[in-house]
């Protein structure tokens, strides 16, 4: 089955220890990106790939990291979380960044920081 | 760099009527607005989309419309049902870097039985 998918779906955690969320897709798409949704402002973009090993930032990336080593996977780094970094972040991927490429979301992952 | 405001915050229509979000972007390079749909506790998926070069674009009861001279982009849903009631996202895609998308802040939408 196609799909995206994130772990953990829930964490919580305390400021300051270095957490990854983990994306990956089976869909050999070339386009993944990170965004977070927090209430009233809709979902902010943080970081995308256009394709492996090119990554750039998008409205949001202060405090994060991300790799792309291998086209299916897309890990999101928080080297020092703080309670503001506390939300419902979503990894989405595309075919390519070409108009109409339909994004695939994951299923979430709540994150609260202490 | 790209800015899109989305009205209303929320909307409740009677089951039956129709209901219309609507969305402003600021880059008028911008080629490409997709909509989403997001029910509670899921994840948020594409309902429609509509490129630069064309004005209009239905599929059932969902509607799209674009004034590119105006940078507005419109949602339409005739004959609302209940399973209509969800959070409704605007989004364009930045014309400059054909890679940034950015989100409306969301219309959450109540169908009245």
């Amino acid at each position: 089955e196609a799909q995206v998918t994130q772990n953990p779906r829930y964490l919580i955690t305390v400021t300051g220890k270095k957490l990854t969320v983990t994306c990956s897709q089976n869909m050999n798409h070339e386009y993944m990106s990170w965004y977070r949704q927090d209430p009233g402002l809709g979902l902010r973009q943080i970081y995308y790939s256009m394709n492996v090993e090119v990554t750039d930032k998008g409205d949001v990336p202060e405090g994060y990291k991300v790799s792309r080593k291998e086209k299916r996977n897309f890990p999101l780094i928080l080297e020092s979380p703080s309670p503001n970094q506390t939300s419902l972040y979503f990894c989405a991927s595309s075919l390519s960044r070409a108009q109409g490429d339909t994004q695939y979301f994951g299923p979430g992952t709540r994150l609260t920081v202490l | 760099g790209e800015n899109v405001e989305q009205h209303p915050s929320t909307l409740s229509v009677q089951e039956g009527d129709s209901a219309v979000i609507k969305c402003t972007y600021s880059d008028s390079a911008s080629n490409y607005f997709p909509w989403y749909k997001q029910e509670l506790g899921k994840r948020p998926q594409l309902i429609i989309d509509i490129r630069s070069n064309v004005g209009e674009k239905k599929d059932q009861r969902i509607a799209v419309t674009l004034n590119k001279t105006a940078k507005h982009f419109s949602l339409h849903i005739t004959e609302t049902q209940p399973e209509d009631s969800a959070v409704y996202f605007c989004a364009a895609k930045e014309g400059s870097s054909a890679s940034k998308i950015i989100f409306g802040s969301g219309t959450r939408l109540s169908i009245r039985p």
